[in-house]
């Protein structure tokens, strides 16, 4: 039981670059979210989904995009990346309101 | 908009003796949860509390949810080089997903 599972766990971007962060779940969880996690900050949440097809805004939005097609993949895609989009970015899932969220291992990116 | 905050931010103790964190926030929230992330490691969840002036216990961590609902506790006691990381609460108020706190980082001083 794989749980979820980010790719690339690095990566350097030069600005102006574009990419996608790929998440799986293998948990059948409906909810799955992005977060990123600046050095010695707190989780904000950049976007959400409470399934296939329906996506949500968070607190940190700006920036990033995201889709959700199929229950177990919720890409994160970057566009004209900046330097403030240097961070490590965590995907996680979950069922609705449910025992604690599965995080992934995180994705360290760097915007040079 | 929701705001959930932790202090302090940074707490150094020596080991064997007691660590507090202490989570508050602005509105009322359904339920609280915990977790621990290891230095380099992604969050791990601990637990989740759901009712007013819940108790739960893990071995040697106590966790509270406040009356109101709008703050929460853990409560190491006799701290270990193991607890060593940064512990965040994490609240869900009306919302689909839960507010992160801004963390306590435990160092734990042999």
């Amino acid at each position: 039981n794989a749980g979820v599972t980010q790719t690339p766990k690095f990566r350097i971007l030069k600005i102006g670059q574009s990419m996608t962060l790929q998440c799986t779940q293998d948990m059948n969880h409906n909810y799955m979210y992005w977060y990123r996690q600046d050095p010695g900050m707190g989780l904000k949440l950049i976007y959400y989904s409470v399934g296939a097809g329906i996506t949500d805004k968070g607190e940190v939005p700006n920036g990033y995009n995201v889709s959700r097609s199929t229950t177990e993949d919720f890409p994160l895609r970057l566009e004209l990346a900046a330097p403030s989009q240097t961070s490590v970015y965590f995907c996680a899932s979950s069922y609705p309101y449910g025992i604690g969220y599965t995080f992934g291992s995180g994705t360290r990116l760097t915007v040079v | 908009g929701q705001q959930v905050m932790q202090i302090p931010q940074y707490q150094h103790v020596q080991e064997g003796e007691d660590f507090t964190t202490y989570c508050n926030s602005s509105t009322t929230l359904s339920n609280i949860q915990w977790y621990k992330q290891r230095p380099g490691g992604h969050p791990v969840f601990l637990i989740q509390l759901v009712k007013s002036g819940e108790v739960k216990k893990q071995k040697r961590l106590t966790f509270q949810f406040g009356e109101a609902k709008k703050n929460s506790s853990l409560h190491i006691t006799a701290t270990q080089t193991t607890d060593v990381g940064t512990y965040f609460c994490a609240g869900l108020n009306t919302g689909n997903q839960f507010y992160f706190g801004t963390g306590t980082s435990l160092t734990v001083i042999p």
